[in-house]
C-alpha cells in the first residue's frame, strides 16, 4: 500500500487563487520531504526540501515567497502555491525517504490547472 | 557539475529483454535508485543499487558498477505494462537525489 499520501490529486481553479497541497507519510516519520514539479514530458524538478521545524531550503530559481512550505510534525508537509497563474499549472509531487539512506517514495501527485 | 545520462527513449518487443543505460558525475556517491513513472502518474521505486553488481528483483534487474560510474536496469520478458518512463537518480555525498531525465520506453506487441 501507499506510504506518502498527497491531496487533493486534482485542482482546477481562477488565477489569483491560492492553493495548498497536503503531503503525509504514513506509518513513518519524516522529518524530510521534497517537493518536486513536473511538466509534460520532462523530468522531475526539485523545488524544495522541507524540513519538519526549520525553514525549508529552496532550489535555485524557486520563488520562497511564491510556493510556501510548512512541516509542522514529523508526518505532514504543505506546499501553498500563493495567487496561482496559469504558469502555475503544472504536476506537483512531494516525496518522503523512510528512513536514513532510504529510497524516496512518492505521492501520488496532484495535477494543478489554474485558468 | 553534477550529471546523470540516460538514453531519451528505447523501443522494444512484448516478450523481449531490455536494458536500459545510466551513467552519472556526481559529487559523491551514496547510492543509486530506478524508478518507474507512468504517464500522468508519480515514480514508484524499483530498486536500490550502493554496492558493485547485480540485483534481481523478480523481472526486474539493477547492476551498478561505481568504479565507472555506470548502471544499467534490464528489464526481461517484457509486458504492454511496462511502457513507462525509467529514472535514474543517484544519491550524492550530501545525500540529495540527483535525477535525470528519465528514459521512455516503448513496447511493441
Amino acid at each position: 500500500g501507499a506510504v506518502v499520501s498527497q491531496h487533493p490529486s486534482r485542482v482546477i481553479c481562477k488565477s489569483g487563487t491560492s492553493v495548498k497541497i497536503e503531503c503525509r507519510s504514513l506509518d513513518f516519520q519524516a522529518t524530510t520531504m521534497f517537493w518536486y514539479r513536473q511538466f509534460p514530458k520532462k523530468s522531475l524538478m526539485l523545488m524544495a526540501t522541507s524540513n519538519e521545524g526549520s525553514k525549508a531550503t529552496y532550489e535555485q530559481g524557486v520563488e520562497k515567497d511564491k510556493f510556501l512550505i510548512n512541516h509542522a510534525s514529523l508526518t505532514l508537509s504543505t506546499l501553498t502555491v500563493t495567487s496561482a497563474h496559469p504558469e502555475d499549472s503544472s504536476f506537483y509531487i512531494c516525496s518522503a525517504p523512510q528512513g536514513e539512506h532510504q529510497p524516496q517514495h512518492f505521492g501520488d501527485g496532484t495535477r494543478l490547472s489554474i485558468l | 557539475g553534477q550529471n546523470i545520462d540516460q538514453p531519451t527513449e528505447m523501443t522494444a518487443t512484448e516478450g523481449a529483454i531490455v536494458q536500459i543505460n545510466c551513467t552519472y558525475q556526481t559529487s559523491g556517491f551514496n547510492g543509486l535508485f530506478w524508478y518507474q513513472q507512468h504517464a500522468g502518474e508519480a515514480p514508484t521505486f524499483l530498486s536500490y543499487n550502493v554496492l558493485d553488481g547485480l540485483e534481481e528483483k523478480g523481472r526486474f534487474s539493477s547492476f551498478l558498477s561505481r568504479s565507472k560510474g555506470y548502471s544499467y536496469l534490464l528489464l526481461k520478458e517484457l509486458q504492454m505494462k511496462d511502457s513507462a518512463s525509467y529514472l535514474c537518480a543517484v544519491m550524492d555525498s550530501n545525500y540529495q537525489l540527483i535525477w535525470g531525465a528519465g528514459t521512455k520506453l516503448i513496447i511493441k506487441p
